[in-house]
């Protein structure tokens, strides 16, 4: 039974370029979620998807988009790349319904240079 | 923004020895869970505990919840050198009926066990 598996695992993008990363959910899971993680600090909440529509969104702008497909697969899109965009990318899934343990992917380190 | 706050923010202890890790949160919560992470890699889910638990034990791991000081703490008993991780504390404060919401974690008790 596989996990939550991301794409790429690593991916260098210069400043206002566009970037698209890649999730497939744990089998049985429905519901992803994408985290933000800076470099020494811990994940934060970018937004949540569940029969293919956000739910719910955490402070980021308009630039960071995503989709989730019918499969219950996702992308997150991040448009006019920043420096400060460089961080660990983390995929999550959860059942919607039942329990809210999260399964985490192994993430994607992106760098914008 | 960051709700749960580790303390401390590392910690350097002997294979053996136990370790404690704790959690401070702000606001009212349905669960808090903590979760591990080798060198800057995803994050494995540890333990689950919910808003009416004081305790819960896991293995080598025991939590506390302590909701009247909005805090937490998590113990490893008898150390081991694969312990050396970053562990976060993560609470689930919002519930819409349909499912979990996104987790609101802290910033990390980096631990690192010597051999």
């Amino acid at each position: 039974d596989a996990g939550v598996t991301q794409s790429p695992t690593h991916l260098i993008k210069t400043r206002g370029q566009q970037v698209t990363l890649r999730c497939s959910p744990k089998s049985g899971h429905d519901t992803v979620s994408w985290y933000q993680q800076a470099l020494g600090q811990g994940p934060q909440f970018i937004f949540q998807y569940y029969e293919e529509e956000e739910r719910q969104r955490g402070n980021f702008p308009d630039r960071f988009s995503g989709h989730q497909f019918p499969n219950y697969s996702s992308e997150l899109n991040v448009n006019a790349l920043l420096l400060g965009d460089s961080a660990l990318y983390l995929c999550a899934s959860t059942r919607a319904r039942g329990s809210t343990e999260a399964f985490f992917g192994q993430g994607t380190r992106l760098t914008v240079v | 923004s960051q709700q749960g706050e580790e303390d401390p923010q590392a910690l350097s202890i002997q294979e053996g020895e136990n370790a404690t890790m704790n959690c401070s949160y702000k606001t009212s919560i349905n669960n808090l869970q903590w979760y591990r992470q080798n060198s800057g890699r995803g994050l494995v889910h540890l333990i689950l505990i919910r808003s009416n638990e004081r305790e819960k034990h896991s293995g080598r791991l025991r939590v506390t919840l302590d909701t009247s000081k909005k805090s937490s703490s998590l113990l490893i008993t008898a150390s081991r050198a694969a312990d050396t991780a970053s562990y976060f504390c993560a609470t689930d404060d919002r519930y819409s009926g349909g499912g979990a919401d996104g987790l609101t974690f802290g910033k990390g008790t980096h631990l690192i066990i010597q051999p």
